[in-house]
Formats: structure tokens, C-alpha cells, sequence
């Protein structure tokens, strides 16, 4: 079954609107949480990187105050849109990290959440 | 810095033929993974393999196998008997930090009847 849930899988807003998508991790506890973009027929970008407890850590060229990121449990991170703009249409995919026997980590994207900004 | 070049954007070869999505990396780190994934229509990721950088063993799971070559830094990914339903874009990505990735810009395979 699947191993990251977000929600929600579409969401259509009007420009100004602010739009928070949840990604949770459902079979283990994930200090560490990911959050990719991809722009139409484009690659997956990585926006930032989701710390339990902490703040997010972005990559250059993400704006911290129109992206929020808040993981505040193990199991939730959620990714809040602010002042959605037409530009912010995209495909925001999560991902979450486990670390399995001999230290390596295994990735579980999941399913992606459909931002349309009319 | 980490760099995936999939030059090929866009494939298309009819039902049966043999298929080859190529892959080139660059990183400076001496141990980091490779991964390819399908994304149809839809948009989910599909994992496909992960293949570390001190296995260069050649992998083949069914009709899928994947070539990795240190020398030239590449990690090719072919499909025999390519079908229908093997239309998606291919991602192939390199994870670095232990846990991050850097995506590939993508080739869109389209199998036609």
C-alpha cells in the first residue's frame, strides 16, 4: 500500500488565495520530509527540505515567506501556498526519507497534489 | 555540484522494438545513488531501480535493464519488447546528501500500436 499520502490530489484557487497541501507519512515516522515542484512537461525541483521540530531548509532561489513549511509531527508536513499566483501553478510532490539497515536511506514520493491558480 | 543530462526529450517507437533512455551524471561525491522512475499520465512517481556507486552490475528485471558505467558516468535504462503501456516520461535522478535528489529533465517514451 502506499507509504506517503498527500492531500489534496487537485485543488483549484483564485489568484491571491493561499493553499495548504498535506503530506503525510503513513507507515513510519519521518523526521525528514522533501518537497519537489514540477512545472508543466518540466522536471522535479527540490523546494525544500521539511525538519520535524525545526525550520525548513529552502534552496536558493525558493521564497521562505510564499512557501510555508511546517512539519510539526512526525508524520505531517504540510506545504502552504501563500498569495497563490497564476505562476504558482504546478505539481508539488513530496517525499519522505527512511533509514533501513546498513544506513542507506530508501525514498517514497508521494502521490502529488495539482495546484491551479486561476 | 550534481548534474543529470537526459538529452533525449522525446522517443517514440512502435509496439515490440527495443528502447533506450540514456542517462549521464556528474557528482563529486564518491558514493551517491541512482534511480530511475516512470511518471504516466497521472503524475505518481514509480520507482523503478536504485543502483549505488559501488555496484556497477548490470540489472535486468523483465523487459527492463539498466547499464551503469562508471568510466563514462552514465546509467542506461532499455526496454525490450517495449509495449503500449510503457508510455510515460522517465526520470532518471541522482540522490546526493544522503536523501535529497536531482531529477533529470525527462524523456517522454511514446509507444505507439
Amino acid at each position: 500500500g502506499a507509504v506517503v499520502s498527500q492531500h489534496p490530489s487537485r485543488v483549484i484557487c483564485k489568484s491571491g488565495t493561499s493553499v495548504k497541501i498535506e503530506c503525510r507519512s503513513l507507515d513510519f515516522q519521518a523526521t525528514t520530509m522533501f518537497w519537489y515542484r514540477q512545472f508543466p512537461k518540466q522536471s522535479l525541483m527540490l523546494m525544500a527540505t521539511s525538519n520535524e521540530g525545526s525550520k525548513a531548509t529552502y534552496e536558493q532561489g525558493v521564497e521562505k515567506d510564499k512557501f510555508l513549511i511546517n512539519h510539526a509531527s512526525l508524520t505531517l508536513s504540510t506545504l502552504t501556498v501563500t498569495s497563490a499566483h497564476p505562476e504558482d501553478s504546478s505539481f508539488y510532490i513530496c517525499s519522505v526519507s527512511r533509514v533501513s539497515g546498513g544506513g542507506t536511506d530508501t525514498q517514497y514520493f508521494g502521490p502529488g497534489t495539482r495546484l491551479t491558480v486561476l | 555540484a550534481q548534474k543529470v543530462t537526459q538529452a533525449q526529450t522525446e522517443i517514440s517507437v512502435v509496439e515490440k522494438e527495443d528502447v533506450t533512455l540514456d542517462c549521464v551524471y556528474e557528482t563529486r561525491d564518491t558514493t551517491y545513488y541512482l534511480f530511475w522512475y516512470k511518471q504516466p499520465p497521472s503524475g505518481e512517481l514509480v520507482f523503478l531501480i536504485r543502483r549505488n556507486s559501488f555496484d556497477e552490475q548490470n540489472e535486468i528485471s523483465g523487459r527492463y535493464s539498466w547499464n551503469f558505467q562508471k568510466s563514462t558516468s552514465s546509467f542506461n535504462f532499455t526496454i525490450t519488447a517495449s509495449q503500449v503501456v510503457d508510455s510515460a516520461v522517465y526520470f532518471c535522478a541522482l540522490l546526493y546528501n544522503f536523501n535529497k535528489f536531482y531529477f533529470g529533465s525527462g524523456t517522454k517514451l511514446n509507444v505507439k500500436p
